[in-house]
């Protein structure tokens, strides 16, 4: 069974359009992350969050929201989609202690066209 | 801020010819240090977590070593199936989510 989900894979869409990348994860981990890979594959968080609190990277756009219906899935938002918002994203989780490990997702490529 | 560098950025190896990998990092304290292998269209995979300097773990072909200011991951006789982007990253602190910050790679190629 795949532990961290991501759903979908591929995701080809226009320049404006909302969308939403789908995370799951069945490792009863606390905390669940994403995380934006660029073309030069530099792996960069975007949001941290547990059933506590979200954490947010100040210099992820407003456009992006992370909702999580609950504890096992954490769902990426994306409005008003621009041509730089291509890339690879990643959703993660692990569970919250000191040197926890973070376990990653395959990625959902996005390509705004 | 918590800063990783990680080189050479590219790494060409003949299978059998040892090497290894550096990540140089500046933290204001040191949760953990990670080491993860990444093969294209892939997510990273975990390989590895070090606390504190002399710690040492191994898998495999793989060896990481941790002092204050950088860990190495050594690859000894490397075979083909080696090849992959190798990822360094250091945990940040709770009221960061305990997310982790990663260095750019090295992106390791091991010809027969």
């Amino acid at each position: 069974d795949t532990a961290v989900s991501q759903t979908p894979k591929y995701l080809v869409t226009q320049m404006g359009n909302d969308k939403s990348i789908k995370c799951e994860q069945n490792l009863g981990h606390d905390t669940m992350y994403w995380y934006k890979q660029d073309s030069k594959k530099f792996l960069k968080i975007m949001f941290s969050y547990n059933n506590k609190e979200l954490i947010i990277n100040e210099t992820v756009p407003n456009r992006f929201s992370p909702k999580s219906p609950d504890k096992a899935h954490l769902n990426l938002h994306i409005n008003s989609l621009e041509l730089g918002d291509s890339a690879v994203y990643f959703c993660a989780s692990s569970q919250e202690n000191r040197g926890n490990t973070i376990y990653f997702g395959e990625g959902s490529w996005l390509t705004v066209v | 801020e918590d800063q990783v560098t990680q080189s050479p950025e590219a790494l060409r190896l003949q299978e059998g010819e040892s090497s290894s990998l550096n990540c140089s990092y500046t933290v204001s304290g040191l949760r953990g240090l990670f080491w993860y292998r990444q093969d294209p269209g892939k997510g990273p995979e975990f390989l590895f977590t070090l606390y504190s300097a002399g710690e040492e773990k191994e898998k495999e072909r793989l060896k990481a070593t941790l002092t204050k200011k950088e860990s190495f991951l050594h690859i000894t006789a490397p075979k083909p199936e080696d090849s992959a982007t190798y990822l360094c990253a250091v945990q940040a602190p709770r009221d960061s989510g305990y997310a982790l910050n990663f260095g750019k790679g090295t992106s390791l190629l091991v010809t027969p």
